[in-house]
């Protein structure tokens, strides 16, 4: 496709499992950011993946967050062990070579 | 800490009018500043940018002005049309920093 795509769109999950999020980003873009965004918050970076470089985790909020990104494409969030506070919609963007960021729609998780 | 602000959590204007949506940050060290619209239910699209070097980008009905020793930037949409109303996010980057995001605007656009 010619945007960026992430699955699912919605996922209702009980508090203590765990999710896997994917994002397929736009062909060709070697970048790709995660982010999330909770009730009236601004989208708070979580992890930078650039090309084959090691990823940026700086912003994974605690160590049940994990991401990776296969061959340079697809890329998966997993959050182990929900809690309620994580709930968000979970955005990813890959990035164009003149640097601007085209997002997917995001996966709105709720955790009960 | 928050390193890019939008302090209107929401703005109502008359179509037609002008819309200035304003954003402010504290680190001098972002050089490159972009505005992203966002309809609900789907990824924030990006809208228009502007590097430190400049005081002003257009686009069409969209202009962004930066001024830097103030810190603050700002979003005018002119004339505003009932399609603009979204929640618009600002936000920045420089440095070592990746892009911080503002909490963002909702506009509404009445007919």
């Amino acid at each position: 496709g010619a945007g960026v795509s992430q699955s699912p769109s919605n996922k209702v999950t009980e508090k203590g499992k765990d999710v896997e999020l994917r994002c397929d980003p736009i062909s060709g873009h070697t970048a790709l950011y995660w982010y999330r965004q909770s009730l009236g918050q601004g989208l708070e970076f979580l992890i930078y993946f650039q090309g084959n470089s090691a990823p940026d985790k700086s912003g994974l909020p605690s160590d049940r967050f994990s991401a990776e990104r296969t061959g340079g494409s697809v890329s998966t969030l997993t959050i182990q062990r929900t809690q309620q506070e994580d709930s968000a919609v979970y955005l990813c963007a890959s990035i164009s070579p003149e640097d601007t960021q085209y997002f997917g729609p995001g996966t709105r998780l709720t955790v009960l | 800490d928050q390193q890019v602000k939008q302090n209107s959590p929401s703005l109502s204007v008359q179509e037609g009018r002008i819309s200035i949506l304003n954003c402010d940050y504290t680190n001098s060290m972002f050089d490159y500043f972009l505005w992203y619209k966002k309809y609900p239910a789907e990824g924030p699209t990006f809208l228009i940018s502007i590097s430190s070097i400049k005081d002003k980008n257009e686009d069409g009905r969209f202009t962004v002005f930066l001024n830097k020793s103030a810190k603050h930037l700002s979003l005018h949409i002119v004339p505003s049309q009932p399609g603009d109303s979204a929640v618009y996010f600002c936000a920045a980057k420089g440095g070592t920093y990746k892009y911080i995001f503002g909490t963002g605007t909702r506009l509404k656009v009445l007919a």
